[in-house]
């Protein structure tokens, strides 16, 4: 099976910019997950999405937001970006009928922002 | 809410001595803990799990981690580290109680092993 893929892999954008991250979780996987990872922070939960529903929600503004399509596929999106939105995007996904439900990770979306 | 605190920024072990990685954790239900390790521009490894049953966990690597309900801890090891274990590791938890909760990480702890 193919592991989680995210793109693009590395990106840069300017502050006020926009950006959209995409996430194809493992065949077979309904539930995508959203972290940020950066330095001082580690890893923060951004939201999670199964069956095309958020399930979960971290604490973020609300310029962080995201969707999931029918075939599992999840986007996130920054609006207005700021200095601070530069870091390390992972998705995860999961099975549902697991029952301790481990994550799976991308290999993550690195923003940077100028 | 849940939470989970790695209370070392940085763990320095020489190459064939035993290393442990410390991981407390807050849980208002049954405790599923996890450890995941980052090597340099990669996501996160699944290293282990403990859910229920046998306190001493084994997982890939030959790493381990015992969980310890009293002191709410779940503690990293390995008996002989090795140069190439040096990475960035994360200790999660979630509410097995409640099937739909999400993962919370810790900070991580960045493990250093010298040859």
């Amino acid at each position: 099976k193919a592991g989680v893929t995210q793109t693009p892999r590395y990106l840069i954008k300017t502050r006020g910019q926009q950006v959209t991250l995409s996430c194809s979780p493992i065949s077979g996987h309904r539930s995508v997950s959203w972290y940020q990872q950066t330095p001082g922070q580690g890893l923060q939960f951004l939201f999670e999405y199964f069956s095309e529903t958020q399930r979960n929600k971290g604490n973020f503004p609300g310029r962080f937001s995201g969707r999931q399509f029918s075939n599992s596929r999840s986007e996130m999106n920054v609006s207005t970006l700021e200095l601070g939105d530069s870091a390390l995007y992972l998705c995860a996904s999961k099975e549902e009928s697991a029952l301790s439900g481990e994550l799976f990770f991308g290999e993550g979306s690195r923003l940077t922002v100028l | 809410a849940q939470s989970v605190a790695q209370p070392e920024d940085q763990v320095n072990v020489a190459e064939g001595n035993p290393l442990t990685v410390k991981c407390t954790y807050s849980v208002s239900g049954n405790p599923y803990l996890f450890w995941y390790v980052q090597y340099p521009n990669r996501g996160l490894q699944f290293l282990l799990k403990y859910i229920t049953g046998d306190n001493l966990v084994k997982g890939s690597y030959g790493f381990e981690a015992e969980f310890n309900k009293s002191q709410t801890s779940f503690h990293l090891k390995k008996p002989s580290a090795l140069v190439s274990d040096s990475a960035l590791y994360f200790c999660a938890v979630r509410d097995g109680g409640d099937r739909d909760d999400k993962i919370i990480f810790g900070k991580g702890t960045r493990l250093h092993i010298l040859p």
